[in-house]
């Protein structure tokens, strides 16, 4: 069965420092795969997606992804977190009949120290 | 740029009562998915319509059923609700290209409280 694995519940990192939050996943075959950002109470924004194609995805607000068939990885990843990302970050693989369900993982929550 | 729209945005019932909630998906998407999220939970698949026939099925109650109108809007219908029904209901809409679903918009969510 499709699962994705978010083995990090929290973290907290330095206002300017880099970031990277882990995501592995479970699927048979060549997986779609997303991270999406939600801020409390609000609704889930994609942050970058991977069909196929370059490994290394390029998202919104700087982040990016890569996507290690190798390892069943594909962690976020930027170079420099601004307090506005402080956010739950849901790593997702599509799955079903034409990848039409997604399954999320259960959620990171990034806070940021001043 | 038009966003998926969901009513009501907020919504408290009593337990054993019904509520439907409804989605609108962006123009010209062809599908819609209803996912729930408890409280401090990931999201939950629970249904997808594609051109108005059932997709896909995944942890939708019996108590709950769905369907996509002519118009590709598309309600949840929930009867006998029960405390742990208490949730973030989203909807997201998408296209299908060469016939796989393309990126999900997510709504804003439908806040359910059950009382």
């Amino acid at each position: 069965a499709q699962s994705v694995t978010q083995p990090d519940i929290h973290i907290t990192v330095s206002e300017g420092a880099s970031l990277e939050l882990r995501c592995n996943y479970s699927y048979g075959a060549t997986p779609y795969l997303f991270w999406y950002v939600q801020s409390p109470g609000q609704g889930l924004q994609l942050l970058l997606k991977y069909f196929s194609g370059d490994t290394l995805v390029q998202g919104i607000k700087g982040f990016e992804a890569e996507f290690k068939r190798s390892q069943s990885s594909f962690n976020l990843r930027k170079p420099s977190v601004h307090w506005s990302d402080a956010a739950e970050y849901f790593c997702a693989v599509g799955a079903g009949s034409s990848a039409s369900k997604i399954i999320f993982g259960s959620g990171t929550r990034l806070s940021i120290r001043p | 740029a038009a966003g998926v729209i969901q009513s009501p945005r907020h919504l408290i019932k009593e337990k054993r009562e019904t509520a439907t909630l409804k989605c609108y998906p962006i123009p010209r998407h062809d599908t819609v998915y209803w996912y729930q999220q408890g409280p401090g939970q990931d999201p939950q698949f629970l249904i997808s319509f594609y051109e108005k026939m059932q997709s896909d099925k995944g942890s939708i109650p019996d108590r709950f059923s769905a369907q996509q109108f002519s118009d590709y809007h598309s309600e949840l219908n929930m009867s006998s609700l029960e405390l742990g029904d208490s949730a973030l209901y989203f909807c997201a809409s998408s296209f299908r290209l060469a016939g796989v679903s393309n990126e999900q918009f997510f709504g804003p969510g439908t806040r359910l409280t059950v009382l």
